[in-house]
């Protein structure tokens, strides 16, 4: 079991950049989750997907952020414009829906820096 | 949505003692509950997890207590050693979301001291 695999694991950028983050869910998991850690809001949900579709985005902090999950292997979260505010670290997450209750896994994150 | 509130934010044992995280929540219909580990500049990693089927679990020397009727539950660690220090988080579901999505305490930062 590879896990939750992202990229870039560090990304610096100037302001006003488009920023990409990339994410792969463990196979077989049908929801996937974006989250952004920052040290005073802790860990927040941004967006998530069941079945590749968008569920919930209320967590998106506003229209420079956007998400898509083109297929079940693969979801991106966009900044544009990037700004220093939006720096932290973005966790993806997944899980398998079937069965009961399943705990998410985390990928180890990538770490944005914009300057 | 659900509120998940998480005492204390920072705590110190010497090793070898135990160590309690409290969580507390809104949702009376919550019924699944979470805790993560998370060492320092790596992933939050599930360590264990209670349905509200049951009262307590444990796995080795950490265990979780649920008490539906006061909603909170807590992560005890017991002969607690160095690499028990890292934040640990706890979750809820959200309210009116299913099961699918977690609402995340602020998180504990715990330290054994050797």
């Amino acid at each position: 079991d590879a896990g939750v695999i992202q990229s870039p694991r560090h990304e610096v950028t100037e302001m006003g950049q488009e920023v990409t983050l990339r994410c792969k869910p463990i196979s077989g998991h049908n929801s996937l989750f974006w989250y952004r850690q920052t040290m005073m809001r802790g860990l927040e949900l941004l967006i998530y997907f069941n079945n590749n579709v968008p569920i919930d985005d209320s967590g998106m902090p506003e229209d420079r952020f956007s998400a898509k999950m083109p297929n079940a292997s693969f979801s991106t979260l966009k900044i544009q414009p990037s700004e220093p505010r939006d720096s932290a670290v973005y966790f993806c997450a997944s899980r398998w829906t079937g069965g009961g209750y399943q705990p998410q896994h985390f990928g180890d994150g990538t770490r944005l820096s914009i300057l | 949505g659900e509120n998940v509130e998480q005492h204390p934010s920072t705590l110190s044992v010497q090793e070898g003692d135990s160590a309690v995280i409290k969580c507390t929540y809104s949702d009376s219909a919550s019924n699944y509950f979470p805790w993560y580990k998370q060492e320092l500049g790596k992933r939050p990693q599930l360590i264990i997890d209670i349905r509200s089927n049951v009262g307590e679990k444990k796995d080795q020397r950490i265990a979780v207590t649920l008490n539906k009727t006061a909603k909170h539950f807590s992560l005890h660690i017991t002969e607690t050693q160095p690499e028990d220090s890292a934040v640990y988080f706890c979750a809820g579901p959200r309210s009116g979301a299913g099961s699918y999505q977690l609402t995340f305490g602020k998180g504990t930062k715990l330290s054994v001291i050797p």
